[in-house]
Order: structure tokens, then sequence, then C-alpha cells
């Protein structure tokens, strides 16, 4: 089974670009759909976007503008970066292989906060 | 952008069956919208338990099963376990886009 990795700073100050990676391990990142979906402290989930065959991706029309999700092959990661952040983007941040149908996998979450 | 409606919180006793909902503000929900139920437990990540309407995982306890039901997608629970308390969310395909609905908080007592 596949398993993920997210990887973070922990700590972003507000109007700054959020980074964040994801090893893969068990499957290959050329292969599937991988995505980032968030959770707010208490709250529901969120998609973010995803990427695959390398390169394609697609977005949440919400977060568009500030997402960017990128793939590096060569080290089996595929990358978030988010600019702007604010105190909203405050969540736990996932990194899935999804949608993947019987092909599935989450990594265990990184808390992410933005704050001064 | 899409609304996905699930109903806040539902109680099931145990060994009893409960039946969670999944709509679209859209209109219908079909097979098209290759819906997905999620299972999360407290402090860890979501679990994937369905998959395109009513494909389990190798994973999916035999109890959970999945469907279309008046409009909306269905997850339903049979035979009710206390290790099944747990928030359940699903989540729906809008052709390049993803919309999760705001989950499903169920209690088994």
């Amino acid at each position: 089974q596949v398993q993920l990795q997210e990887s973070s700073p922990g700590l972003v100050k507000p109007s700054e670009t959020l980074s964040l990676t994801c090893t893969v391990s068990g499957g290959s990142v050329s292969t599937y759909y991988w995505s980032w979906i968030r959770q707010p402290p208490e709250k529901g989930l969120e998609w973010i976007a995803y990427i695959f065959n390398s390169g394609n991706t697609n977005y949440n029309p919400s977060l568009k503008s500030r997402v960017t999700i990128s793939v590096d092959t060569s080290k089996n990661q595929f990358s978030l970066k988010m600019s702007s952040v604010t105190a909203a983007d405050t969540a736990i941040y996932y990194c899935a292989l999804f949608p993947g149908g019987y092909n599935t996998g989450w990594g265990q979450g990184t808390l992410v906060t933005v704050s001064s | 952008q899409a609304v996905v409606t699930q109903e806040p919180s539902l109680t099931v006793s145990p060994g009893g069956t409960v039946t969670l909902t999944c709509g679209s503000s859209t209109g219908t929900v079909t097979s098209t919208h290759y819906p997905y139920w999620f299972q999360q437990k407290p402090g860890q990540a979501p679990r994937t338990l369905i998959y395109d309407t009513s494909n389990r995982h190798s994973w999916t306890p035999a109890r959970f099963s999945g469907s279309l039901l008046g409009g909306k997608a269905a997850l339903t629970l049979s035979g009710a376990q206390p290790e099944d308390e747990a928030d359940y969310y699903c989540v729906l395909s809008y052709r390049t886009s993803y919309v999760f609905g705001p989950g499903t908080k169920v209690t088994v007592l």
C-alpha cells in the first residue's frame, strides 16, 4: 500500500508563502492522482488541488489564485505552495492519493499555523 | 462552487442501522459525481471507506454500503459497532474539482 508523509515548516507568518512537501513510498508520483486536502481545527475537510501524469493539475476555484501544486519525480515527491496566507489558512494539511478509486492513501497530516 | 450537504449528526444503537446522505446544491447526485465516503476518528487522518458510489476497500467492513438514494449518495451502516463512532465525510466530483460535505458525526449509543 502507498505511504505518504508530509513535511512543512509548522509556523508561517501572515502574508508569506506556505510550502509543503509530500514524500511517497510504495508507488510512483508519475502514476495516479495526488491531492492536497486540508482541515481547519475542529472543522471539515477541504480539497485544495490535485496533480496527475506528472504535470496535469486542477485546483479548488476558491484557492486557485494562491496555490500551485507540482511534482518532483526524481524524489518521488509532490508539493504545494500557497501564497499570501492568513490565519484562515491555519489547518492540518494532508497529502493523499486521491482520487484513485481502489488505489488510496493518506498522510498522517501536518499542522500549519499562520501567526506572527 | 457547488455546496455538498450532509446531516450534522446521527445516533444509532449498537447493532442498529443508520443511513447517512450526501446531497448536492446542483441537483441530483449521480454516479458521475463519483461519490467517496471517508471515516475519520479523533486525532486520525481520514480513511477511505467507499469509492465510486458503492465500492468498498479491502479494509471496509461489509456492514458499510454505499448507494444512490433519493437523489443523493448514501452510506448505510447495518449492524453498528461501537468502533464505528466517528465523523463521516462524503466528497463529490464536479468535473475538474472536488467538494467535500461538512461531515456527519455518528454516535453509537
